[in-house]
């Protein structure tokens, strides 16, 4: 049983648009990252947040953006919509990003997002 | 740059039967190595992962991982397959020349599990 939360579960916006997906950490964790799966695809990493700073980003442009907030939920914000971003994201969280006695991270079941 | 591949985009096999689904990786430095299953409209569940010890990781639902350095692969194996066993899975890699070791993902084997 996954103990992060992600919603909303189906979401279906108009190209131009905004949205805002949210990710609930599993309990202890600090760290959140993003990813994106397009279909038939490996999950991309979006960003990081730890302890509500954003410690590393991938290849998305500006308009993906992200919060931590002090209980280590986290958002991801997509401004401009573009039927590219038709995708699903996953959120996942680790106990600390740094520790290297333990590594692995809880994946969220993900939004579908549709740009129409 | 630190990556995986995945050579085979789907992998059939009768139950009962062995199953591998390969994984080879390319890294600086240690490689940590991890392999996910999504089912359906589900999100990523982990299944083990190696850090450093044996070469054979045990993971979850009869799941096993055999790493080897001079190839450097990671193939997921299974002594036996269950139908259940059909779905979408993932070798990933953490990225150690990243602040944030993110993950770096493969393309996805989808495994078919015939009865």
């Amino acid at each position: 049983e996954t103990g992060v939360t992600q919603s909303p579960t189906h979401l279906i916006k108009t190209r131009g648009q905004q949205v805002t997906l949210r990710c609930s950490s599993q309990s202890g964790h600090n760290t959140v990252s993003w990813y994106q799966q397009a279909l038939g695809q490996g999950p991309q990493f979006i960003f990081q947040y730890y302890r509500e700073e954003e410690n590393g980003r991938g290849n998305f442009p500006p308009r993906f953006s992200g919060l931590q907030f002090p209980n280590y939920s986290s958002e991801l914000n997509v401004n401009a919509l573009e039927l590219d971003d038709s995708a699903l994201y996953l959120c996942a969280s680790s106990l600390d990003f740094r520790d290297r006695s333990y590594y692995g991270y809880t994946f969220g079941s993900g939004t579908r997002l549709t740009v129409v | 740059a630190q990556s995986v591949a995945q050579p085979e985009d789907q992998v059939n096999v009768a139950e009962g039967n062995p199953l591998t689904v390969k994984c080879t990786y390319s890294v600086s430095g240690n490689p940590y190595l991890f392999w996910y299953v999504q089912y359906p409209n589900r999100g990523l569940q982990f299944l083990l992962k190696y850090i450093t010890g044996d070469n054979l990781v045990k993971g979850s639902y009869g799941f096993e991982a055999e790493f080897n350095k001079s190839q450097t692969s990671f193939h997921l194996k299974k002594p036996s397959a269950l139908v259940s066993d059909s779905a979408l899975y993932f070798c990933a890699v953490r990225d150690g020349g990243d602040s944030s070791y993110k993950l770096i993902f493969g393309s996805g084997t989808r495994l078919l599990v015939r009865p």
